[in-house]
């Protein structure tokens, strides 16, 4: 079955530095690939989505790839914000149905 | 839009009452998800309906919880009795079919306290 495994966390870095949370997946078909965040005492919101190999995801200065020969849709932000703080969430869906999750990283931005 | 709306965002209870959580997903989506999420098992898919109709229920812990889509518009996530390790944050979220990212797109969660 669909399954995604996510770096595991948490992640602590202070403001302007580089993320990277690393997402590599398993599905039988070709799936869309989503990251979703979660700010404190918030439901999950889409940060970014992607539908096919090297698509770039992108929104808020943060960014996914589509790698389909590594299986993989690596979040990146070149300069973290203490506003990023939150948890985020890599999920595929292949098809109009329900979507994997990832378990989730806690990053955590200090001033 | 009014995104998916939840109620109520808290509910406190004792263990044996039966605590009903409510959804209403975006006018015109066809799926209906519903999750719980704790510390311990993260979040976790518990059944999804299309069209009004539960498709998978396997995520459902046991028999005391149950959940109905009466119309498009409303659903319910029922525990009877609730019992103290029910204690999460259960989130509703929906979909549409057709499109090209099938997004889900969440609500602000119901946080269940069992006392």
């Amino acid at each position: 079955g669909d399954s995604v495994t996510q770096m595991e966390g948490p992640v602590t870095l202070s403001e302007e530095a580089f993320l990277t949370i690393n997402c590599t997946y398993t599905a039988t078909g070709y799936p869309s690939l989503f990251w979703y965040v979660q700010y404190p005492g918030e439901g999950l919101q889409l940060l970014l989505k992607a539908t096919k190999a090297d698509d770039k995801g992108s929104n808020k200065g943060f960014e996914a790839t589509y790698r389909k020969e590594t299986t993989s849709f690596h979040l990146e932000k070149g300069s973290v914000q203490v506003s990023d703080s939150a948890v985020y969430f890599c999920a595929l869906s292949e098809d109009a149905g329900k979507s994997t999750f990832g378990d989730g990283t806690t990053l955590t931005v200090k001033p | 839009d009014a995104g998916v709306i939840q109620s109520p965002r808290h509910e406190v209870t004792e263990m044996g009452q039966e605590v009903t959580l409510r959804c209403k997903p975006i006018s015109g989506h066809d799926y209906l998800f519903w999750y719980r999420q704790t510390m311990m098992r993260g979040l976790e898919l518990l059944i999804y309906f299309n069209n009004n109709v539960p498709i998978d229920d396997s995520g459902m812990p046991e028999d005391r919880f149950s959940a109905k889509m009466p119309n498009a518009s409303f659903s319910t996530l029922k525990i009877q009795p609730s019992e103290p390790r029910d204690s999460a944050v259960y989130f509703c979220a929906s979909s549409l079919s057709g499109t090209t990212y099938n997004e889900q797109f969440f609500g602000p969660g119901t946080r269940l306290t069992v006392l």
